[in-house]
Order: structure tokens, then sequence, then C-alpha cells
């Protein structure tokens, strides 16, 4: 079945470092979402990014789409230990319109104070 | 506003046993959907409905029900538990036109 497949699948970093992560598809998108779980909590949305659009910031957040590769990647700029999470990619499984969404197995980032 | 919320929060079943799993959201969505969870799986789709009457299956849906009581309550049964379906369950909701999904807290389920 169609899934996303984030690498790297754990990554450990200091607090005030980059943590880049990256996501691939397999089928054509109109929209990607990165979504954060926080251990033992439910997923929060963090930010969306149609095909149209190459690049798209929110604070430390930025998303990049290559169309193109059938990926993304998820930077977050100057981290925090709050920071420590699960981030999952999620795309529309199907057409405009569709109701379904395929998650990506996550990457799980530590953040070291 | 409570947002999506999931009850119980945990509960340990013996093999064969039923239950449901209940689900609300008070932001007047029009969809909301069943995950399950599972290590190195990320989330799978198992049952989402699209509408007030409407249901559909997901990715994996062997072995569980639900049912859309109106536009806020969601509920998900298991009628004969197996081990397999040990697993965190999320509900989520999501309004029409907008592609954010809402999650629920989830709801953590040991099948003995």
């Amino acid at each position: 079945s169609q899934q996303g497949e984030e690498d790297p699948q754990a990554l450990s970093i200091q607090e005030g470092e980059n943590a880049t992560m990256n996501c691939s598809y397999k089928t054509s998108i109109n929209n990607l979402q990165w979504y954060r779980q926080n251990s033992g909590r439910g997923l929060v949305h963090l930010i969306l990014i149609r095909s149209n659009e190459r690049e798209k910031h929110s604070g430390r957040l930025r998303v990049t789409l290559d169309t193109s590769k059938k990926s993304s990647s998820l930077l977050i700029t100057a981290s925090r230990a709050a920071d420590t999470a699960s981030y999952f990619c999620a795309t529309p499984s199907g057409g405009s319109g569709t109701y379904k969404y395929i998650f990506g197995t996550g990457t799980r980032l530590k953040v070291l104070a | 506003n409570a947002g999506v919320t999931q009850t119980p929060k945990f509960q340990v079943l013996k093999t064969g046993q039923s239950m449901t799993l209940q689900c609300a959201q008070d932001m007047n969505h029009n969809s909301m959907y069943w995950y399950r969870q599972d290590p190195g799986m990320g989330l799978r789709l198992i049952y989402y409905s699209a509408s007030e009457g409407t249901t559909d299956k997901g990715e994996v849906p062997n072995g569980y029900n639900v049912s859309r009581l109106n536009k806020r309550e969601f509920s998900l049964r298991l009628e004969s538990a197996a081990p397999s379906q040990t697993s965190v369950y999320f509900c989520a909701s999501r309004a029409t036109g907008e592609e954010t999904q809402y999650f629920g807290p989830g709801t953590r389920l040991l099948v003995l």
C-alpha cells in the first residue's frame, strides 16, 4: 500500500543544532502535511505545503517539496529540548477531494540539552 | 473547546472480549477517522466517516466496526478482540474543505 517513508528513523542532536528529516511518497499529490507527536500524545499539525509550492516557512520550521522526486523535507532550526518528539508526514490518498490520508512511519527526534 | 476526546485512555481485554472505543469532537467537523498506531508502522487508517450517516473502510478494517452516532461522535467496536489488535488507537476529525486533522489523545489497548 502507499505509505510515506521518513528518514532517518531516529535522530539525536544537541540543543541549538538544526534537525532535518525527509519524507518520500509514491503517487502524485496536491499537498503534504507534517505532524508532530509528543510521547504518549496525539498528533499535532505543524505545516502544510501545496504541490505548487517549493518551500514554506513557519517560525523555526522550513518545509520543502520536490514533486519530481516525490519527496519533502522538514528542517527545524535552532532546536530546543521541547522539540523532542516524533515527526510524521501525511499525504492524501487519492485525488482531489479525497477523505483518506497516508501517514509515514515517522522520524524520532531527540534534542539533548 | 475540548477538541477531540477519547475514552477510555487505557484498556486491558482478554482474547474474545468485546469493547467500544468512544470518540467525540466539539469543532463541528464533518469528517472523522479512526487510526491505529503500532511501533515502526506509523498510523494506519481503520475506518473513516466523511459525514454524518456515512462510513467507509480504510486500510485495516478487519475485526472492527464503526458507528457515526451523530455529527459529534464516532465509535469503534471490537466484537471479539485478538492479541493482534493490541495497539494505540487515535481518533481524528477534519473540517470540510480543510486538510488539517485534529487528533484525540489516544486509547492504549492491550489484548491478552
